[in-house]
């Protein structure tokens, strides 16, 4: 079966700087890897994927994430965060199935 | 940009009755899904639609859950008969090619009292 885990319930961290929320992720076969943001009273925003490929993969607002499969990770990163970037974040893993497993979830707050 | 939509935002209902949750996925889409997420704890999948009949679904997705594509435009989920542990936010999702990320509404929130 596929689980992820998003091991910080919450991270702080100040505007402009940089902002590291983790994941990692079990499972069976290759993992498909996304992350979404869900701002309050909002759906789940699609922000970027891992496939296959290079292991750095780019995604909407300056995000990015970095896979890395002897760590079965896939943390997401910003250079400089946003106040504007303060959200909940669900890491999620499929295999070769339809099925979307996530995270717990990462609220992110940014402050000025 | 196109969007999933879904109605009612709110929902609140007495236990044993029936529900009907709608979506409207992104017209181009041919993959539809319904996730769950109870208040603090994870979002939870629970079926996904392909070609008019379902694909895969979770143990939480029993006898009392159904889900229909009635008119090539509406997706929708139907509870037979509410339980209060069904109490949850209910996000549909759908996707056009395999390999892309899912994208999702706004969600239902349901309340059974």
């Amino acid at each position: 079966a596929q689980s992820v885990a998003q091991p910080e319930d919450q991270v702080n961290v100040a505007e402009g700087n940089p902002l590291t929320v983790k994941c990692t992720y079990s499972v069976s076969g290759n993992p498909y890897l996304f992350w979404y943001v869900q701002y309050p009273n909002r759906g789940l925003q699609f922000l970027l994927k891992y496939i296959t490929g290079d292991n750095l993969v780019k995604g909407s607002y300056g995000f990015e994430a970095e896979f890395n499969k002897s760590q079965t990770s896939f943390h997401l990163k910003k250079p400089s965060a946003l106040v504007s970037d303060s959200a909940l974040y669900f890491c999620a893993v499929r295999d070769g199935g339809n099925m979307l497993t996530f995270g717990g979830g990462t609220r992110l707050m940014v402050k000025p | 940009e196109p969007e999933v939509t879904q109605t009612p935002s709110h929902q609140v209902t007495q236990m044993g009755q029936e529900v009907i949750l709608r979506c409207v996925p992104i017209s181009n889409h041919l993959y539809f899904y319904w996730y769950r997420q109870i208040l603090g704890q994870k979002v939870e999948f629970l079926v996904s639609f392909y070609n008019n009949e379902i694909s895969e679904k979770s143990e939480i997705f029993d006898d009392q859950f159904s889900v229909e594509r009635p008119d090539g435009s509406n997706f929708t989920l139907k509870i037979r008969s509410t339980k209060l542990e069904d109490s949850a936010m209910y996000f549909c999702a759908s996707l056009n090619l395999g390999v892309q990320g899912q994208y999702f509404g706004p969600g239902t929130r349901l309340t059974v009292t």
